[in-house]
């Protein structure tokens, strides 16, 4: 089946460590987006792109980085820089900027530091 | 700036009663309404969409949204919960700068008791 696929679901982290979140969709979409939620605070929108190699920052990108050399694939990097890293993080993927439909969501990765 | 509110945080209905969950959007020119639901720990799921046409538009899972452009609001509604309702939901606008990106309400925490 088609979809977003987000590993790992659960991953834990020390403090000053670089954690990296895969995101891998097979719905040959264009366009890719890092979605950051928070309780009480909607999604926050972290890096996305249009195109590959190609990406841009978001509305929180310190303390993230993103890579986007493939088309399927969209992983993001949580580094030492990012205050507070715990949250609930979530890839999406959608037709592109000419579409007006949907985003499309995998299934999350729950990242804690220690 | 573009931006979605959901005045609520949370609201309460007895099972088999109907439902209303708000949404009121600021945006310039016309906007594209999403729903989406989340269920803990999981990504999102789509419910339905406005894009153009029919102020009313019907989804997925018997829900149904109501375009008020004068009030600027795109309310979500049901006309008989479920308990299985019980959900995190989420309203969002497309973004106008044509890059695809969703902006996100901050989300309304749907309780359906038996």
């Amino acid at each position: 089946d088609g979809g977003i696929t987000q590993s790992p679901k659960y991953l834990f982290r020390k403090e000053g460590q670089n954690v990296t979140l895969s995101c891998e969709q097979n719905l040959n979409h264009d366009a890719m987006y890092w979605y950051r939620q928070d309780p009480g605070q909607g999604l926050r929108l972290i890096y996305y792109s249009q195109i590959v190699n190609d990406f841009q920052k978001g509305d929180i990108a310190e303390g993230y980085s993103v890579s986007r050399e493939k088309k399927e694939s969209f992983p993001l990097t949580v580094t030492s820089a990012q205050k507070n890293p715990t949250a609930f993080y979530l890839c999406a993927s959608s037709m592109g900027r000419s579409n007006t439909g949907e985003l499309f969501f995998g299934e999350g990765s729950r990242l804690t530091v220690l | 700036a573009q931006s979605v509110a959901q005045p609520e945080d949370q609201v309460n209905v007895a099972e088999g009663n109907p439902l209303t969950v708000k949404c009121t959007y600021s945006v310039s020119g016309n906007p594209y309404l999403f729903w989406y639901v989340q269920y803990p720990n999981r990504g999102l799921q789509f419910l339905l969409k406005y894009i153009t046409g029919d102020n009313l538009v019907k989804g997925s899972y018997g829900f149904e949204a109501e375009f008020n452009k004068s009030q600027t609001s795109f309310h979500l509604k049901k006309p008989s919960a479920l308990v299985s309702d019980s959900a995190l939901y989420f309203c969002a606008v497309r973004d106008t700068g044509n890059t695809g990106k969703l902006i996100f309400g901050q989300g309304t925490t749907l309780q359906v008791k038996p």
